[in-house]
């Protein structure tokens, strides 16, 4: 059974720091994803990682993926009140190219000015 | 944004009543999938398709049934509503390299 295991779970930060999510999963898999959630909506895609080492950027987000560790990397650098929000990373069912995401619970973000 | 929308966007039913939820896409994408969010889980895998009529189950599906007669209809199904379902319920489309896009999510409240 594929595990997501995201950490922390809650983050209170300024603004203007420099912070990171990471993402742990249990078994084998090249496609990960991360997304952000505002309070009472639906999920936006941010990144999809497809290989190992892949890293990719969208303003003050960075996302990275090793595959060997299992493990992803959510960056925020000089974070905004504009970022606050629920980030989750979502991996791949194994077995089959269309099964269906495993997520993580979420880390919640709040940010401070 | 990707063109999928939900039915109802709220509901309030009893407890033994059916339910049914639609999910609708003008994408014509292959691939569909029910999942359900509750505090401190994230969200969690229904039902998913990958074409007319071609359905599996997912992590939670006890308790559910979907159907899918059109590309662009992927609909799912509270046989016996109980308060255990009392959740948010989003639908997506997409697949593999591609992201899943989600739709605007379906808030369901069983008294």
């Amino acid at each position: 059974e594929l595990k997501v295991e995201q950490n922390p779970l809650f983050l209170s930060m300024q603004e203007g720091k420099n912070y990171t999510i990471y993402c742990n999963y249990s078994t084998t898999s090249d496609r990960l994803y991360w997304y952000r959630q505002d309070p009472g909506k639906s999920l936006e895609s941010l990144f999809v990682l497809l290989s190992n080492g892949a890293v990719k950027q969208e303003g003050r987000l960075m996302a990275s993926l090793d595959t060997k560790a299992r493990l992803s990397t959510l960056h925020i650098t000089a974070a905004v009140h504009d970022l606050s929000a629920t980030y989750f990373c979502a991996v791949d069912i194994p077995g089959g190219g269309a099964d269906g995401l495993t997520f993580g619970k979420g880390t919640h973000l709040i940010i401070q000015p | 944004d990707a063109g999928i929308t939900q039915s109802p966007r709220h509901k309030v039913t009893e407890t033994g009543t059916p339910v049914t939820l639609r999910c609708h896409q003008t994408e014509n994408h292959r691939y569909m999938y029910w999942y359900r969010q509750d505090p401190g889980h994230g969200l969690r895998l229904i039902h998913y398709s990958y074409g007319v009529k071609d359905t599996d189950k997912g992590e939670v599906s006890d308790g559910y049934s979907v159907s899918r007669s059109k590309t662009e209809d992927f609909l799912l199904t509270l046989e016996s509503a109980t308060s255990s379902q009392t959740s948010v319920y989003f639908c997506a489309i997409g697949a593999g390299e591609d992201t899943q896009y989600f739709g605007p999510g379906t808030r369901l409240t069983v008294l």
